[in-house]
């Protein structure tokens, strides 16, 4: 089984700051890992995406994460945020071994301040 | 391009009643999952399809609650004699394999 932890429920930054939203997983397999964005009362977008190859994954909107083995994590970044970044943000692990259901986290509400 | 798309958005029923969700996922995708999502959490796996069968139930899709996939195409989720904890925006996502998996707007049932 997979379990993800998002420990910061609410995240105030100010515009133009950097953020870091933090994510951790546990999983007895290899897994993929996933981060994905949800704005009021909207489904869930992909932000990015770690499959393989190097552990610095760039997605849209200038977000990246980067993905650690010896510390399962992977961390959502953004060096300068905007207004338009406050949304809920969930991380996601996938089996690699063909397993077919996400399990999310709880969430972090990034919420972005003039 | 067409996303994946659910009907109806909004749902209000009276505990009891028999609810259906509708999913059209992305066409060409051959796989389409059911999570549900309460408030304050992320969303929890229900059931999904590989082409019209179903391949994997979670523990939470209690026997009220039935799934179908007919013609590997739309799916629906049907919710017998609702009860107020059925409360929750229900999502839709459809994938081409072990791709990524795209969602839709989610459907949000209020159980009176």
């Amino acid at each position: 089984a997979q379990s993800v932890t998002q420990l910061d429920s609410q995240v105030p930054v100010f515009e133009e700051a950097p953020v870091e939203l933090r994510c951790n997983y546990s999983s007895s397999v290899s897994v993929y890992l996933f981060w994905y964005v949800q704005y009021p009362n909207q489904g869930l977008q992909l932000l990015l995406k770690y499959l393989s190859g190097s552990t610095l994954v760039k997605g849209i909107n200038g977000f990246e994460a980067e993905f650690n083995k010896s510390q399962t994590s992977f961390h959502l970044r953004k060096p300068s945020v905007h207004i338009s970044d406050t949304a809920e943000y969930f991380c996601a692990v996938m089996p690699t071994g063909g397993g077919n259901k996400l399990t999310f986290g709880t969430g972090t509400q990034l919420k972005v301040e003039l | 391009d067409t996303g994946v798309s659910q009907d109806p958005r909004h749902k209000i029923t009276k505990r009891g009643q028999n609810v259906t969700f509708r999913c059209d996922p992305i066409s060409e995708h051959n796989r389409l999952y059911w999570y549900r999502q309460t408030l304050g959490q992320g969303p929890e796996f229900l059931t999904y399809f590989q082409n019209e069968a179903q391949l994997e139930k979670s523990r939470l899709l209690s026997d009220r609650f039935s799934a179908e996939r007919p013609k590997g195409s739309f799916s629906t989720l049907e919710i017998q004699r609702t009860e107020q904890g059925d409360s929750a925006m229900y999502l839709c996502a459809s994938s081409w394999g072990q791709e990524t998996q795209y969602f839709g707007p989610g459907t949000r049932l209020l159980v009176l």
